[in-house]
């Protein structure tokens, strides 16, 4: 079975820090896998894929199948990033969606 | 393009009671899917359509269903609720086949269950 671990429930760091929010993945095959954030009293949303390599309002993530993670990096947070963060993964002949628990960011001014 | 609505926003129910949930996808996606949300448990995969047809499944009790039309507008139900079925029901629509595509979330719909 896929699964998604994010260790942190919560996460604050000053401005101008760097930040890392941590994704860890169970899965035997190739993933895809998905950050998705949800800002205050706001939808859902994609923030980046991993297969697109891209990086989003300056976060970053890199995919290591050694260590099966995922995690979201930023080297300069603002307090704009202040939000719920969640890691997904799509796997499977399913194909559907699995979250994990998410992380709350808190950039603190 | 409007993006994808959620009608109830609220709702209270009791024990014992059935429940409907509306989902209008962003016009020309055809691809729905439904997911609960509960401290407790995150963020869980109830199903998805495609073409009014159910292609995935996650691992809910029968009490839960769920419907598609041909306008691509999709309904979830709950019947004979619980007090553990008190959650924020998101609804997700996507122009792809199952499982592709990027997911346009809904603002859900806030179930309480008394």
């Amino acid at each position: 079975a896929q699964r998604v671990t994010q260790p942190e429930k919560l996460l604050s760091v000053f401005k101008g820090a760097p930040v890392e929010l941590k994704c860890n993945y169970s899965y035997s095959g190739s993933p895809e896998l998905f950050w998705y954030v949800q800002y205050s009293r706001q939808r859902l949303q994609l923030l980046l894929r991993h297969i697109s390599r891209e990086s989003i309002k300056g976060f970053t993530a890199d995919l290591n199948k050694g260590e099966t993670s995922f995690h979201l990096k930023k080297p300069f947070a603002q307090e704009e990033d202040s939000a719920m963060y969640y890691c997904a993964l799509r796997a499977g002949s399913a194909r559907q969606l699995t979250f994990g628990s998410g992380t709350q960011l808190t950039v603190l001014p | 393009k409007a993006g994808v609505t959620q009608t109830p926003r609220y709702l209270i129910k009791t024990r014992g009671q059935q429940v409907t949930l509306s989902c209008s996808p962003i016009s020309g996606h055809r691809s729905v899917s439904w997911y609960q949300q509960t401290p407790g448990q995150g963020l869980q995969f109830l199903f998805e359509y495609f073409s009014e047809t159910q292609r995935n499944k996650g691992n809910f009790p029968g009490r839960f269903s769920g419907r598609q039309f041909s306008n691509s507008r999709s309904e979830m139900n709950v019947s004979t609720l619980e007090l553990g079925d008190s959650a924020l029901y998101l609804c997700a629509s996507s122009t792809g086949t199952v499982g592709t595509g990027e997911q346009f979330f809904g603002p859900g719909t806030r179930l309480t269950v008394l």
